[in-house]
C-alpha cells in the first residue's frame, strides 16, 4: 500500500527469542497502530503511537512492546515469543491528526513461532 | 473485545447479484468505516459513514447507518467475481483507535 511498509513480510522463529516488526510511512502521518488477526477473532489491537515516543497498549497488548523514536518508525518487538503469537501483523497509519478519517494498512507480516 | 459484529459470517452469491452484510455494534460512535480484505492482503478502506448521516453511496456500495439501533449495513449492487473478499466493519469514538468486527467472507461465483 502507498506510503507504508512492513518488514520483514515473513518470518518464523523459535519459542523464547525476540522478534522485531517493523513498520515504516513515509507520510508523515502522527497516528501509527498494530493490530494482530487471527481466525475467528478479526483484527486486535496491540499497541498504537500518536506522536514520536507517544504510545499506548491495546487490547491485546502482553507480550509485547513498541516504540517510536522518529515519526516515520513504529516498532512492534516480541519480547520472547510464544508459540501463541504465530499470527499475521498488521501496521496501519491514520490519514489525518483531527476529525474522521480511514487508516491505511500495511500489507501485513505473517509471524510464525515454532 | 470485538465492538462491531457482522452478519453474515460467510455469503455466497452469483455475479450479478446485489450482497448485504450486516454490522452491530455496542457503544455510541463518531463514525463507522468499511474495509476490504482481499485474501492474503491488507485492509482496504471502502467508506466512513459519519454518526449524523444515514446513508452514504459510493460507486456499488451503498452503507447504512441507524445508531437508534447501533447498526450498519454495507450494500453491494451488482457483484462481480472481483468483489470475492472478506469485508469489516470498524468503529471509532473519538481519537481511540478503531475496533473491528471479525468479517463477512463474500463468496461471488461466475
Amino acid at each position: 500500500d502507498a506510503g507504508i511498509t512492513q518488514s520483514p513480510r515473513h518470518k518464523v522463529t523459535e519459542t523464547g527469542t525476540p522478534v522485531t516488526l517493523r513498520c515504516h510511512q513515509t507520510e508523515n502521518h502522527r497516528y501509527m497502530y498494530w493490530y494482530r488477526q487471527d481466525p475467528g477473532h478479526g483484527l486486535r489491537l496491540i499497541h498504537y503511537s500518536y506522536g514520536v515516543k507517544d504510545t499506548d497498549k491495546g487490547e491485546v497488548s502482553d507480550g509485547y512492546s513498541v516504540s517510536r523514536s522518529k515519526t516515520e518508525d513504529f516498532l512492534l518487538t516480541l519480547e520472547s515469543a510464544t508459540s501463541s503469537q504465530t499470527s499475521v501483523y498488521f501496521c496501519a497509519i491514520r490519514l489525518g491528526s483531527d476529525g474522521d478519517y480511514g487508516y491505511t494498512f500495511g500489507s501485513g507480516t505473517r509471524l510464525t513461532v515454532v | 473485545s470485538q465492538q462491531g459484529e457482522e452478519d453474515p459470517q460467510a455469503l455466497s452469491i452469483q455475479e450479478g447479484e446485489n450482497a448485504t452484510m450486516n454490522c452491530s455494534y455496542k457503544t455510541s460512535i463518531n463514525n463507522l468505516q468499511w474495509y476490504r480484505q482481499n485474501s492474503g492482503r491488507g485492509l482496504v478502506h471502502l467508506i466512513l459513514i459519519r454518526s449524523n448521516e444515514r446513508e452514504k453511496h459510493s460507486g456499488r456500495l451503498r452503507v447504512t447507518l441507524d445508531t437508534s439501533k447501533k447498526s450498519s449495513s454495507l450494500l453491494i449492487t451488482a457483484s462481480r467475481a472481483a468483489d470475492t473478499a472478506s469485508y469489516f466493519c470498524a468503529t471509532a469514538g473519538g481519537n481511540t483507535p478503531l475496533v473491528f468486527g471479525k468479517g463477512t467472507r463474500l463468496s461471488v461465483i461466475a
